[in-house]
């Protein structure tokens, strides 16, 4: 099956920091998604992108939808504490009825203050 | 954002019983979804409702499992006979609201989940 494989799996940053952190899969995917998760809840979309090469800001969150569409990184600028989170990337076909997301194993970000 | 509400938070039940976890996306929607993530893993698609019909199912969701929406609101996940291994975060997600809503047809938005353990 499909599988994405994200990086880092961990990151300790201080506050005001730069992060970033990217997604790659074998095969092609028409949409990627980022989300973040705290602690005991659901997944909240951040930023979705929809076209290859597409550059997307949400604040301070920049992603990219790479051009092969095998790829997706997300950037996080001037971190704070309230980032902390596990992030995760999800690619979606959306083609031949499939709709699914398909996970990476995340990354889960501290900042220290 | 549109809002998934999810009940119960949290379902303990004993091996062998049948689970019922409901769901209630506020608004209309035209895709519905249940994933699930066991503790400190990544998120994994069960199945996809479209239609009143199920659109997609992964391996996962075996003959243990089913869907449904009965009354035209709640979307519900049935587990018939629970394992061990069925302990999980269960999310619920839908996609492909109105325009007013400004969300893209892709965009899924998830519940807040129904930890269930399995003892």
């Amino acid at each position: 099956g499909q599988q994405l494989n994200q990086s880092p799996q961990s990151m300790f940053i201080q506050e005001g920091e730069d992060v970033s952190m990217n997604c790659t899969s074998s095969s092609i995917f028409n949409t990627w998604l980022w989300y973040k998760q705290d602690p005991g809840e659901g997944p909240v979309l951040l930023i979705a992108l929809y076209k290859a090469g597409e550059l997307t800001s949400n604040g301070r969150l920049t992603a990219q939808f790479g051009i092969t569409r095998k790829d997706s990184f997300l950037n996080i600028s001037a971190s704070i504490p309230s980032d902390v989170g596990i992030y995760f990337c999800a690619g979606q076909l959306a083609q031949g009825g499939s709709e699914k997301l398909v996970f990476g194993k995340g990354t889960k970000l501290t900042v220290n203050p | 954002e549109p809002e998934v509400t999810q009940t119960p938070s949290h379902q303990v039940t004993q091996m062998g019983q049948e689970v019922i976890l409901r769901c209630v996306p506020i608004s209309n929607h035209l895709y519905f979804y249940w994933y699930r993530q066991i503790l400190g893993q990544k998120v994994e698609f069960l199945v996809s409702f479209y239609n009143n019909e199920i659109s997609e199912k992964s391996e996962i969701f075996d003959d243990q499992f089913s869907v449904e929406r009965p009354d035209g609101s709640n979307f519900t996940l049935k587990i018939r006979s629970t394992k061990l291994e069925d302990s999980a975060m269960y999310f619920c997600a839908k996609s492909g609201g109105t325009l007013a809503e400004g969300s893209s047809y892709n965009e899924q938005f998830f519940g807040p989940g129904t930890r269930l353990t399995v003892l």
